[in-house]
């Protein structure tokens, strides 16, 4: 099946510092692509929607400027913890969708973060 | 009131037992439901999707989704202890977002 690589999948960084996560989708396009905030024994919380070749929609409460989302490419998102502090310590996960499919079939592993 | 209602668990089952994973959901533009499974520190797996009421079965596992209850069902035959995992339900009336439940932790036991 289709596979969705996230990169990092752990990373401790200190605080004030920026983090860059990176999501691929391996063998299909990924035209939309979306990124999640997951905590403890909780659901996944979606901050943003990217579409490749424009700006990303950010889910209402989500910093933009904070979370930063790139999607260049049919295969490539990346997300970007700028000044990233102890709060934003979490587990952050990708998934991917081809065009014309209906639902988010592929998620990436999940990347812990751990700001100190 | 979530869009999306899961009990949390734990739920914790001997081998070999029939499991039932429950969702409720309020939205009525919900129209495709899903259910997936993730195992601690790893992304979610997708197990079924349905878009019809009533069941869909793949080997152990059977769909099944009450839109007149907005009730939606995972059924899990002969549970193995590599079931082990929390189930996340979601459903998405057709858009881009998908809705999730909070996740049911299940724990099979030998």
């Amino acid at each position: 099946g289709a596979v969705v690589s996230q990169h990092p999948s752990w990373v401790i960084c200190k605080s004030g510092t920026s983090v860059k996560i990176e999501c691929r989708s391996l063998d299909f396009q990924a035209t939309t692509m979306f990124w999640y905030r997951q905590f403890p024994k909780q659901s996944l919380m979606l901050m943003a929607t990217s579409n490749e070749g424009s700006k990303a929609t950010y889910e209402q409460g989500v910093e933009k400027d904070k979370f930063l989302i790139n999607h260049a490419s049919l295969t490539l998102s990346t997300l970007t913890v700028t000044s990233a502090h102890p709060e934003d310590s979490s587990f952050y996960i990708c998934s991917a969708r081809a065009q014309d499919v209906l639902t988010e079939a592929f998620f990436g592993q999940g990347t812990r973060l751990t700001v100190v | 009131q979530k869009e999306v209602e899961q009990d949390p668990g734990p739920l914790s089952v001997p081998e070999g037992a029939i499991v039932s994973l429950n969702c409720t959901y309020s939205n009525s533009a919900f129209q495709y439901f899903m259910w997936y499974r993730q195992y601690s520190r790893k992304g979610p797996e997708l197990l079924m999707y349905t878009y019809s009421s009533g069941n869909k079965e793949d080997g152990r596992f059977t769909a099944q989704v009450d839109k007149s209850s907005k009730y939606i069902s995972l059924f899990i035959r002969d549970s193995q202890p590599s079931d082990s995992a929390t189930y996340l339900c979601a459903s998405t009336g057709g858009g881009n977002k998908l809705t999730f439940g909070t996740g049911t932790q299940l724990k099979v036991e030998l």
